[in-house]
């Protein structure tokens, strides 16, 4: 099956600070992939739709120039999380679709952000 | 307002039993129909996945359901082991325009297999 990769599946940071989190698809190209957070026992709320070589579609709620999120190529979409605080800690879960017959979404590990 | 709505919230389940959970959706444009399962700490898997032309897929001990008529579907976990104790999430997304491959997530169901 397909494969995503996130980086890194944990971090830890201070308030203030900006985190940045890769999402790879490691044996397909996804010209579209999306972000998610997660909070404890809830389901997936999407954050964005990153196309690669286009802006990222944020949902509505989201704030943009907090969540900074970048395709530069068809297997590396990255979010960044700018001026983090504590409200910002949760569960990052990127997704890749691999286009075709079925438009199959693939998801990553995850990666839990701490802002202390 | 929730497109995709799931139930139960939680299920218990002794093992050897049957698990079913429930999805029902009211847009007709949605055309692809994944369950997805998720362990803690883990991003989501999927599982097995089914398009409104047909009733039923089988997948090992798993089984999708589909009604159209009635825009529900659901999840069959046959002879259900501990090892299946996780959050399942149904979703469902469209294959044409602009939001192409957006998934929308029911609430998620916690199953819990009793050995």
């Amino acid at each position: 099956g397909a494969v995503v990769s996130q980086h890194p599946s944990w971090v830890i940071c201070k308030s203030g600070t900006s985190v940045k989190i890769e999402c790879r698809s490691l044996d397909f190209q996804a010209t579209t992939m999306f972000w998610y957070r997660q909070f404890p026992k809830q389901s997936l709320m999407l954050m964005a739709t990153s196309n690669e070589g286009s802006k990222a579609t944020y949902e509505q709620g989201v704030e943009k120039d907090k969540f900074l999120i970048n395709h530069a190529s068809l297997t590396l979409s990255t979010l960044t999380v700018t001026s983090a605080h504590p409200e910002d800690s949760s569960f990052y879960i990127c997704s890749a679709l691999l286009a075709g017959t079925y438009n199959e979404q693939f998801f990553g590990p995850g990666t839990r952000l701490t802002v202390l | 307002q929730q497109q995709v709505k799931q139930s139960p919230q939680s299920l218990i389940v002794q093992k050897g039993g049957i698990s079913i959970i429930n999805c029902a959706y009211e847009n007709t444009a949605f055309d692809y129909f994944p369950w997805y399962q998720q362990f803690p700490g883990k991003g989501p898997a999927l599982l097995i996945a089914i398009r409104p032309d047909v009733s039923e897929k089988k997948e090992g001990r798993f089984t999708i359901s589909f009604n159209k008529s009635a825009k529900q579907f659901s999840l069959h976990i046959m002879d259900s082991q501990p090892g299946d104790s996780a959050t399942y999430f149904c979703a469902a997304s469209r294959g044409r325009g602009s939001t192409l491959g957006r998934l929308y997530f029911g609430r998620g169901t916690q199953l819990t297999v009793w050995p």
